[in-house]
This record gives structure tokens, sequence and C-alpha cells, in this order.
């Protein structure tokens, strides 16, 4: 059983600050790691698909690292606003379930306040 | 294009009642899955189906739960009696391929009392 964890459970931040969540998985069964971001009553949506190591990427205010060597992988918020309030599901596509199971975390609930 | 459509939203039944959910992928995508989330834990797959096969049903408890893609289309979930422990959201996803990216749908949230 793959186990992924993401860290911290929960946050509470003021909008305007910057904030990061970290999602940690075993090195050694590695396909690929996603990022979504699932407001509530909304479908998950898709925000980064991440494949090598020391992959960076950027959308809008939001950014994401990954290291496959230590299996970790970062997701930045920069100045949070009201509406990036979600929950942030990282998810490890292993090489078992014909190359597309996925793996979740158990989220990181992000709540912006004014 | 529409995303996975599912339906109901939400449900609300008692114990020992049967409830099904009811999932349309994106059109054109083979592979449908079905996801469990309980509170305060990540989806876990249930199971999955290139079109109308199931080829991953492991996770699925099938006393009680049972899936079907007839056409290799919509897909149905049923679960019959339902307990308390069921009360979650399911969740719909499809993907092209077995190795490409997964849509999901808005989930059922399911509440049983």
């Amino acid at each position: 059983i793959l186990n992924v964890e993401q860290s911290p459970q929960s946050l509470h931040v003021q909008e305007g600050d910057s904030t990061n969540f970290t999602c940690s998985f075993p090195s050694s069964n590695f396909y690929a790691l996603h990022w979504y971001r699932w407001e509530t009553a909304k479908s998950p949506e898709a925000l980064f698909v991440m494949t090598l190591n020391g992959d960076e990427k950027k959308k809008g205010r939001i950014s994401a690292t990954l290291n496959t060597k230590e299996g970790y992988s970062y997701l930045y918020i920069k100045g949070s606003q009201p509406e990036d309030s979600a929950t942030y599901l990282c998810a490890l596509r292993s090489p078992t379930g014909g190359g597309n199971k996925l793996t979740f975390g158990t989220g990181t609930q992000l709540k912006v306040e004014l | 294009e529409a995303g996975v459509v599912q339906s109901p939203r939400y449900k609300i039944i008692e114990k020992k009642q049967p409830v099904a959910f009811w999932c349309n992928p994106i059109s054109g995508h083979n592979t449908l899955y079905w996801y469990l989330q309980n509170l305060g834990q990540g989806p876990e797959l249930l199971i999955r189906y290139e079109n109308e096969e199931a080829v991953d049903d492991s996770q699925l408890p099938k006393d009680r739960f049972s899936a079907e893609r007839l056409k290799g289309v919509d897909s149905t979930l049923k679960i019959q009696p339902a307990e308390l422990g069921d009360s979650a959201v399911y969740l719909c996803a499809s993907s092209y391929g077995t190795r490409d990216e997964q849509f999901f749908g808005p989930g059922t949230r399911l509440t049983v009392l």
C-alpha cells in the first residue's frame, strides 16, 4: 500500500499571505505527481502534473516543485485570495494498475480570510 | 465541452435502503473510475472500467456494492443495502486512455441515517 502524506491537514491564512503545503510519497514508486484543487460542491480541478525531478510549474499565483529522489512536492500560493479557499489534493501515479492508478493524500484544507 | 456529469449530487437515505449513483463520462473517454472519499481522507479507487470491462475492482466491497457500464459509456454504482459507514462522497472520473489524465465529476454526497 502506497502512503501519500500531506501536511498541514488544514490552514487558515489572511488575504495577501503566501503559503505552502507539502506532499510526500515513496520515491521508489513514481510515474507522476498530480495536484488538484477541490472547491466545495465542485469537481476536483487539475492544477499540475509533474514527472521530472526538479520540475517547477506555475499557474498564476500558484506554483509547485518536485523532488522525486527524496519523495516530496511543495505547492506554493503567493498572495492568497478568498477564492483560493479549497482542499488541495496531491496524488501519486504509480506503475500499478496499468500505470494510471492514483493514490491520493488526505488533502490540505485552505481557508483564506479577509 | 461538457465535463463528467454525476447525479444525484446529494442523497439522504436510511440504513438498509438501496441507493444508486449515475455517471456520464466525457465524450470519447474509454476509461471510467469510481472513487470513494470518506471524511478527512483522500479519494480511494473502487473500480476502473476500460470500455465496458471492469479491469480493477479489487477495492470494491462486493457483498453490497455493484457497478456496471453496459455500453461502455455511462455507468451506475449501486449499494444494497446501505450501511451507516457508507456515508461519503462518491466521485466518478474518466480519461481517454489508461495512462491519460483523469477528469473528475462533482461527486455524489451520500448520507445514510
